[in-house]
């Protein structure tokens, strides 16, 4: 069973950094592509980024492209996002879901999500 | 990019009614990657629908999604009062990889 645990959000200010991290307490992480979703305050859901299951595949929106950079460590179970140059617009609760096996493009399971202040 | 329009914006029901959600989308799209999410207040999205059609793995068989190419539908057949919530429909193209729209209330009357 895939559970996703996130951390690492918290306020930080304009221009600043902030590494979140997801944890999968399932045994099959190294099989599952992963994906970073976020939702503004009120809004609706954005895709923010994208990796395979053996990294060498990796996506990114445009929003955070050249930003923010997902990495996974599959011995600890962890996938990452590194936010680099954070902007107003990236306040946000990230959520990690993980890609179905079938390749239908759907997230099957999610996070609880973690919020990401940024203000001044 | 595909843009995926979600329509009404608020719909408002009565417990037991029938819940029809459209999802448009500006250009076709593969039926195999359109999905729908139902989101509760404070809680993560849940996948109900994937390949447009296919329930996920305990969603109960009064979700139903149909459609193909532009127009996509969520089909609710009787409201049961843990179905109000928003729900998100979604799509994957491998260019511009998943965008979702911007999601129907579905409210108590």
């Amino acid at each position: 069973e895939v559970q996703l645990l996130e951390s690492g959000g918290g306020l930080v200010q304009p221009g600043g950094s902030l590494r979140l991290s997801c944890e999968d307490s399932g045994v099959t992480f190294s099989s599952n592509a992963m994906s970073w979703v976020r939702q503004a305050p009120g809004k609706g859901l954005e895709w923010v980024s994208a990796i395979s299951g053996n990294s060498l595949t990796t996506k990114y929106a445009d929003s955070v492209k050249g930003r923010f950079t997902i990495s996974r460590d599959n011995s600890k179970n962890t996938l990452y996002l590194q936010m680099n140059s954070l902007r107003a617009g990236d306040t946000a609760i990230y959520y990690c879901a993980k890609e179905d096996n079938n390749d239908y493009y759907s997230f099957d399971y999610w996070g609880q999500g973690t919020l990401v202040t940024v203000s001044s | 990019e595909i843009v995926l329009t979600q329509s009404p914006g608020t719909l408002s029901l009565s417990p037991g009614e029938r819940a029809t959600l459209s999802c448009r989308a500006s250009q076709s799209v593969s039926s195999r990657y359109l999905a729908w999410y139902q989101q509760k207040p404070g809680q993560a999205p849940r996948l109900l629908i994937y390949g447009a059609s296919s329930r996920a793995t305990g969603i109960p068989d009064r979700f139903s999604g149909s459609g193909s190419g532009t127009d996509f539908t969520l089909t609710i057949s009787r409201l049961e009062p843990e179905d109000f919530a928003v729900y998100y429909c979604q799509q994957y193209v491998s260019s511009r990889p998943w965008t979702f729209g911007q999601g129907t209330k579905v409210e108590i009357k």
